[in-house]
């Protein structure tokens, strides 16, 4: 199947500073990148949805200022933690879709514990 | 509002065969998956389903009744690898996908 690429796996910073994620589709060209963030022993909850070529669309309840998300190619989408507090510590994951294709593609995971 | 429910943890054996169910309310239906997901990984794809009946992968099914709001995933000849959480979504009306809040399988020798 279709691979996409999460990073870093973890990142531990301190208080106030952002962080950067990155999701990469290697072999196919993503139209569609979703990004997640999921707490110990719940499930996922979607944060953004974004459109190559487009600003990202924010699930409610979710900073879009405090989550910069960037998908400036049909390969690369970037989740930008700004100003990040031990609150934003959870698991976050990106996955990825081409074009009307039904199955979504998951990148790893990143860990982000803020200190 | 929109729903998922699955059981929260289930215990089988090694070998034997374990159904997960998962009963959805949602707004319109666009297709239900089950994703695998192990512990500290991302989710990774098992089945979709978005016509009623069985599609059978392997040593997995999955079965799909729109009328009654439910499906389950089969999963055959247990292996200790299966132990995992198995989560189920719909995509609704809007194409948005609704979470379950997934299924802890614990698998015993």
């Amino acid at each position: 199947g279709a691979v996409v690429s999460q990073h870093p796996s973890w990142v531990i910073c301190k208080s106030g500073t952002s962080v950067k994620i990155e999701c990469r589709s290697l072999d196919f060209q993503a139209t569609t990148m979703f990004w997640y963030r999921q707490f110990p022993k719940q499930s996922l909850m979607l944060m953004a949805t974004s459109n190559e070529g487009s600003k990202a669309t924010y699930e409610q309840g979710v900073e879009k200022d405090k989550f910069l998300i960037n998908h400036a190619s049909l390969t690369l989408s970037t989740l930008t933690v700004t100003s990040a507090h031990p609150e934003d510590s959870s698991f976050y994951i990106c996955s990825a879709r081409s074009g009307s294709e039904v199955e979504l593609f998951f990148g790893e995971g990143s860990r982000l514990t803020v200190l | 509002g929109q729903n998922i429910d699955q059981p929260t943890e289930m215990t089988a054996t090694e070998g034997a065969i374990v159904q997960i169910n998962c009963t959805y309310q949602t707004s319109g239906f666009n297709g239900l998956f089950w994703y695998q997901q192990h512990a500290g990984e991302a989710p990774t794809f098992l089945s979709y389903n978005v016509l009623d009946g069985l599609e059978e992968k392997g040593r997995f099914s999955s079965f799909l009744s729109r009328s009654k709001g439910y499906s389950y995933l089969l999963l055959k000849e247990l292996q200790m690898k299966d132990s995992a959480s198995y989560l189920c979504a719909v995509r609704d009306s809007n194409y948005q996908l609704i979470w379950g809040a997934g299924t802890k399988l614990i698998i015993k020798p």
